[in-house]
């Protein structure tokens, strides 16, 4: 099952904004939008952003997710140590009638 | 507090079976869909299969479909994933995840922390 795509590696500086994409097609990300997951090393997955783009309680204002046609964004500003991380975007695939997941952008922060 | 525990993963020969399980608590656990998803080591995450709230809907990916079933037992709050004809590629850590909604076409809003599942010879 074709996924959705994301830049491998995105390299910011600490306090930068680092701006994260997503793209797919009208079946998926163009249909319901993205959801937006953060992954550290050796840890679940959390959940920061509904395919809505609204917030789950608890997640910093410092993240805010966005879409524009088949491509979701997720923008972070003020760039902590914390935020290096694995991102992953998914969305629900209404011709595969399966999820499909982005294969990641790893985010460093300098 | 939401939490998800998986049990059953370990070390399994290619074409053997395996059921993983996942204990669920801090939620009502007949609302909501449930999620099998998968991380082979140092890969990106691959969605496995999806149940819907009264197991009346199902979904699986290709890379599974016709070897692994998905079921649910709302009465026991578990989730469970019997997987036959094992092979080397569904090496992985498999997360038990909790839907936003009832639809298995929601995206997931908790996750366990994993079963490892090795398939070697």
């Amino acid at each position: 099952q074709a996924g959705l795509t994301q830049p491998p590696s995105v390299s910011k500086g600490l306090r930068q904004t680092a701006t994260l994409t997503c793209t797919g097609n009208s079946n998926n990300v163009g249909n319901q939008g993205a959801a937006w997951l953060q992954q550290h090393q050796g840890h679940p997955p959390k959940l920061l952003s509904y395919r809505n783009n609204n917030r789950p309680s608890g997640i910093s204002e410092r993240l805010s997710a966005s879409r524009s046609g088949n491509t979701a964004s997720l923008t972070i500003t003020g760039l902590q140590p914390e935020d290096e991380a694995d991102y992953y975007c998914s969305a629900w695939d209404s011709s595969l009638s399966a999820q499909v997941f982005g294969g990641g952008t790893k985010l460093t922060v300098l | 507090e939401v939490q998800l525990v998986e049990s059953g993963g370990g070390l399994v020969q290619p074409g053997r079976s395996l059921r993983l399980s996942c204990a669920a608590s801090g939620f009502t656990f007949d609302d909501y869909a449930m999620h099998w998803v998968r991380q082979a080591p140092g890969k990106g995450l691959e969605w496995v299969s999806g149940i819907s709230w009264n197991s009346g809907s199902i979904g699986y990916a290709d890379s599974v479909k016709g070897r692994f079933t998905i079921s649910r037992d709302n009465a026991k709050n578990s989730l469970y994933l019997q997987m036959n004809s094992l092979r080397a590629e569904d090496t992985a850590l498999y997360y038990c995840a909790k839907s936003s909604a009832y639809s298995i076409s929601a995206e997931e809003d908790y996750w366990g922390q994993g079963t490892l599942v090795t398939v070697s010879s």
